[in-house]
Formats: C-alpha cells, structure tokens, sequence
C-alpha cells in the first residue's frame, strides 16, 4: 500500500542553523509528492510540491527533491528562523485514488532564538 | 472572508449531544475534504465530495454524517460521539479532487466528554 515515513520530533534548532527533515515515502503507481506545514493554532498549508522525479520544490527558503532511486523527499533550509517552528508534513497522492492525499505524522520544528 | 474557513474553532460536546462543524471555501472550488488529526496520528481523510457528491467515504463510523449542499459549504454532523473522538477536524478544498493542490482551513478543534 501507500504510506509516508517521516523523522520523529521534535527538532529543535538554534536559529541560523541547517534543516533537514526526512521523509520516505512508498507508492504504487508515480505519486505526487508534498510538504505542508502548520503553525500553533492554524491550518495546513502547501509549502512546496514535486509532481515527477527529480523535480525541486521550492518556496520560503526550503527545499525538496524528489528521489526516486531512494523514494525519498527530505525537506531542507539552509538557515532556519525562529518563525519558521511549526509542524511539518510529508504527503503524496496518488492519482489513481482521486485527492487523498497520504500523511505522514508530522515532525515539529522548534527553532530557539 | 478568503480561503477556508471553518466554525466554531472550538467545540467541546457531551456523549449524547448532536453538533455540527461548518466549512466554507471563498476559492471557487469543486472539490472539498474532511480531515481528522489525532495527537500523535497522521491525518486521516474522512469523506472527500466532488462537484457536491461524494465520492469517498474512508470507513468512518455513522455517527459521523457529511453534508454538501453547495460547492461552497460542507458540513459535519455529529452525534452519540465518544471521548476518542476528540480531535482537530480539519476541512480542505480543490479545484478538482484528483490532481489539485488542497487548501486547509484552520479546523475546529473537538472535545468529547
């Protein structure tokens, strides 16, 4: 079947310093492949998406590559910011099974002034 | 009012109440989502409609009872709940469900007593 396996958190980071946040994923088919990401009290929203292998998303800073070798799509930033602590999610979506999209459970980011 | 918004934000019900959640999309979508978050769980999809039917129901008990009767509005109606219930309930919309980015509302966060 379908999942997403992401780092435990939570992560916590002095501000300034490199992000990395694993996420695995498997798939039948060829799955689109996402980040989204909640801060305290709000909803998700879309951080950035790779439709195909090898495609970079990309948005605030923060990247992910999709790898298809590896089945992996590890979120990145080069200097996190104390604004930037939130929960993030991994998720892919199949097209053959409509909009569901597939989560991961989350890792928190905690970035320490 | 844009995007996806959701009343109440808070919700706190008896076992033996009847309530309902509201979402409501300014996006000129054709496709909205219930979602469930859980501590500690990934998000679970719950009912996805389309062009306001639906289109998947993801094994969620009876107690739990959608409605669309717009493509602007879906509702969940709630009854006979139980304390494990208890949960953020988050609401999402697309253009279309199978290949669209979902926006998320902030949810309504539920209390079971």
């Amino acid at each position: 079947g379908n999942s997403v396996t992401q780092m435990e958190g939570p992560v916590t980071l002095s501000e300034e310093a490199f992000l990395t946040i694993n996420c695995t994923y498997t798939a039948t088919g060829y799955p689109s492949l996402f980040w989204y990401v909640q801060y305290p009290g709000e909803g998700l929203q879309l951080l950035l998406k790779a439709t195909k292998a090898d495609d970079k998303g990309s948005n605030k800073g923060f990247e992910a590559t999709y790898r298809k070798e590896t089945t992996s799509f590890h979120l990145e930033k080069g200097s996190v910011q104390v604004s930037d602590s939130a929960v993030y999610f991994c998720a892919l979506r199949v097209g053959d099974q409509g909009g569901k999209l597939i989560f991961g459970q989350g890792t928190e980011l905690s970035v320490k002034p | 009012e844009t995007g996806v918004t959701q009343t109440p934000r808070h919700l706190v019900m008896g076992m033996t109440n009847k309530k309902s959640l509201k979402c409501e999309q300014h996006l000129g979508h054709n496709a909205m989502y219930w979602y469930k978050q859980s501590a500690k769980k990934p998000l679970e999809l719950m009912f996805v409609y389309s062009l306001e039917e639906r289109v998947e129901n993801n094994s969620v008990p009876s107690r739990f009872s959608p409605e669309c009767p717009n493509s602007s509005h879906l509702f969940l109606h709630l009854h006979t709940l139980q304390p494990e219930d208890s949960a953020l309930y988050l609401c999402a919309s697309s253009q279309e469900a199978s290949i669209a980015t979902q926006y998320f509302g902030p949810g309504t966060r539920l209390t079971v007593l």
